[in-house]
């Protein structure tokens, strides 16, 4: 069974902060791994995609990769309010669905 | 940009009403998926297409079948609904290969079966 597993959450920080999500995946052989950014209601859109291990930068956003301890995390620096959402993280291999976690819901604090 | 568009944002029907959920994706994606999220379970992954005229089965298709007759369009059907079926569904697409294989959501049919 694969899995992603992420702290459910809520983590609070304020604003100004940096927030720090991570993830952990059972499938060794995952190849693409993203983060999805979910208001309340609302669908989740895709917001960070890394493929190699090491940091992707995207404006207030890094995405840190680890394939040998099968980790991936999402840093936001300076947390706006706006930010306050789930996050979903989600792992593929190949041409097969991707598998999501279940999400950490983010608040941030004024 | 992507846009995966469904039928509906809000629907109400009844136990054992068949129920028709529609989706469109207008960026000719090979690869089209319905998931389901409910509180404190994710989101679920009911079934997906890779192409047209074929489906996979998800984690969770009991209950559920669907149609894709054009490569566009890909639609989930309730064959009778019943009470634990409401939920928000999600309909996704997306291009095997390319960047990743990432996927795109539409806004989500929130259903309620009474």
């Amino acid at each position: 069974q694969k899995e992603v597993e992420q702290n459910s959450g809520p983590l609070s920080v304020p604003e100004g902060a940096i927030a720090s999500l991570n993830c952990t995946y059972s499938d060794r052989v995952s190849q693409s791994f993203f983060w999805y950014r979910q208001y309340s209601g609302k669908s989740p859109e895709l917001i960070m995609s890394i493929y190699s291990n090491g940091d992707k930068e995207d404006g207030r956003f890094t995405a840190q990769l680890n394939k040998a301890s099968q980790y991936v995390s999402l840093l936001i620096r300076d947390s706006q309010p706006s930010d306050s959402a789930t996050y979903l993280c989600a792992v593929i291999r190949g041409n097969t669905p991707l598998v999501f976690g279940k999400g950490t819901r983010l608040s941030v604090i004024a | 940009d992507v846009k995966v568009t469904q039928s509906s944002r809000y629907l109400v029907k009844r136990t054992g009403e068949k129920v028709f959920l529609e989706c469109v994706q207008d960026m000719d994606h090979e690869n089209m998926f319905w998931y389901r999220q409910d509180p404190g379970l994710g989101l679920r992954l009911i079934y997906f297409s890779y192409d047209v005229k074929m489906k996979e089965k998800g984690d969770i298709p009991e209950g559920y079948s669907v149609s894709r007759e054009k490569k566009e369009r890909f639609s989930l059907i309730l064959e009778s609904a019943s009470t634990n079926q409401t939920s928000m569904y999600l309909c996704a697409s997306s291009v095997p290969g390319q960047a990743g294989n990432e996927q795109f959501f539409g806004p989500g049919t929130r259903l309620t079966v009474l």
